[in-house]
């Protein structure tokens, strides 16, 4: 059974571009969850999403943006790039819905990321 | 708001020896913590996750520990092996305004040089 997957792998953008980022959770997974990475920190929350719902949203600007499909996938979308926005962007999936009593006690699986660069 | 601190940020040790690295946070009414490993460039792995009522979690020559009183963990690897080097992050996950998310410490960047 495959595990979270991300895509693409890597990516390079020039400032002001616009990035699309790509999440499958695993089968069966209906939660999905954006960290941002920055090098040498740990993962920073970014949005929370389950059943296309947005369940969380952490402290960063506009130009991020999240979407949940039908599917369960997910999107994240960064306007207007900064190259401060350089980071390893991950996706994590868990089992119950954010909103759940015992989702706190709910392991969340990661994937391998996606490192963005912008030039 | 919790905050998670782990120290050393970094640690080179010779092959064979045994290590402890440290993950503290602010707030002790967590419901777990989590151990994962990170290779360069690349994702989490979980390592191992500790409930609130337990006080030790094993997984083959991985020992994480948790003191809720005092707000601290240790994972403990025993003879650690060049294979070990990747970075080590602990975390706990927190319900605030922003929603219900995991948060991370720094990292431990573990060095075992053969």
């Amino acid at each position: 059974d495959a595990g979270v997957t991300q895509s693409p792998t890597h990516l390079i953008k020039t400032r002001g571009q616009q990035v699309t980022l790509r999440c499958s959770p695993i089968s069966g997974h209906k939660s999905v969850s954006w960290y941002q990475q920055v090098l040498g920190q740990g993962p920073q929350f970014i949005f929370q999403y389950y059943e296309k719902e947005e369940r969380g949203r952490g402290n960063f600007p506009d130009r991020f943006s999240a979407r949940q499909f039908p599917n369960y996938s997910s999107e994240l979308n960064v306007n207007a790039l900064l190259l401060g926005d350089s980071a390893l962007y991950l996706c994590a999936s868990s089992a119950r819905d954010p909103h759940h009593p015992r989702f706190m006690n709910t392991e969340a699986f990661f994937g391998q990321g996606t490192r963005l660069t912008v030039v | 708001k919790q905050e998670v601190t782990q120290i050393p940020a970094a640690l080179s040790v010779p092959e064979g020896e045994n290590l402890v690295l440290n993950c503290s946070f602010t707030d002790s009414a967590i419901y777990n913590l989590q151990w994962f490993r990170q290779d360069p460039g690349k994702g989490l792995t979980s390592l191992l996750l500790i409930q609130s009522s337990q006080r030790e979690q094993t997984s083959g020559r991985l020992n994480a520990s948790l003191d809720k009183s005092s707000g601290r963990s240790t994972l403990y690897i025993a003879a650690s092996q060049p294979g070990d080097s990747a970075t080590y992050l602990c975390a706990v996950p927190e319900f605030n305004n922003a929603g219900n998310m995991l948060t991370f410490g720094g990292g431990t960047r573990l060095m075992v040089k053969p």
